[in-house]
């Protein structure tokens, strides 16, 4: 069966730090796979999607990127954060040919 | 554009009682689809069920099922038998041809026992 991970679970940063958050699927191959951003109470927001290795699109201009190094690796990068860069993180995968789209335990950023 | 709306920020039902989540969506897109999502307290999105907009039934999974009424555009979520475990932020979410995801602002359910 499939499963994705992220980590960290919960990670404290200062402003203007840089950023890294890891997101992996496992017992699949060639997924596409997505960054959500959530904010407290609110929906979620599409920031980034990927269809293959190297293949980056983003849906909304910030200061964040997305790298996908790996066929089942998805990393999402700041070099500065911001205050606004606060919220929960999710990556979620799903398959080449289906719709379902399947999410991780995310990510609960701050930054102070 | 796409939009999903979701009206109702909070509700309750009573245990063992079926209740209904409201979404409605807009879009220009012949093809779409239509997913529910379950929001727990620990932040984790679980999948609960899928309507395609060609799709000539309404979709049921377990104790959830979907009313699609594609001229309305609506998309309501049923809960049939409420649980205590129910309780949580639910989300719907509509797919565009390029498989991307909208979601609504979420209704939280609030299961009483």
């Amino acid at each position: 069966s499939q499963t994705i991970h992220q980590w960290p679970a919960t990670l404290v940063q200062p402003v203007g730090s840089p950023l890294s958050l890891e997101c992996t699927v496992e017992g699949t191959s060639n997924p596409n796979l997505y960054w959500y951003r959530q904010a407290a109470g609110r929906g979620l927001q599409l920031l980034f999607y990927s269809v293959g290795i190297g293949q980056i699109s983003s849906e909304v201009p910030q200061n964040l990127s997305a790298s996908r190094p790996q066929d089942r690796q998805f990393i999402l990068s700041s070099k500065k954060l911001l205050l606004s860069d606060s919220g929960f993180y999710l990556c979620a995968w799903s398959p080449d040919s289906g719709y379902e789209q399947y999410f991780g335990p995310g990510t609960r950023l701050t930054v102070t | 554009a796409q939009k999903i709306t979701q009206t109702q920020p909070g509700m309750f039902v009573q245990e063992k009682e079926a209740v209904t989540l409201d979404c409605t969506y807009d879009t220009s897109d012949p093809s779409y689809g239509l997913f529910w999502y379950k929001q727990p307290s620990s932040g984790e999105m679980i999948f609960l069920i899928y309507q395609g907009s060609y799709d000539q039934q309404n979709a049921t999974e377990g104790r959830y099922s979907l009313n699609f009424q594609k001229a309305r555009k609506s998309a309501n979520l049923v809960i049939s038998a409420s649980q205590l475990g129910d309780s949580a932020m639910y989300f719907c979410a509509m797919r565009n041809a390029g498989n991307m995801l909208t979601f609504g602002g979420g209704t939280r359910l609030m299961v009483k026992p």
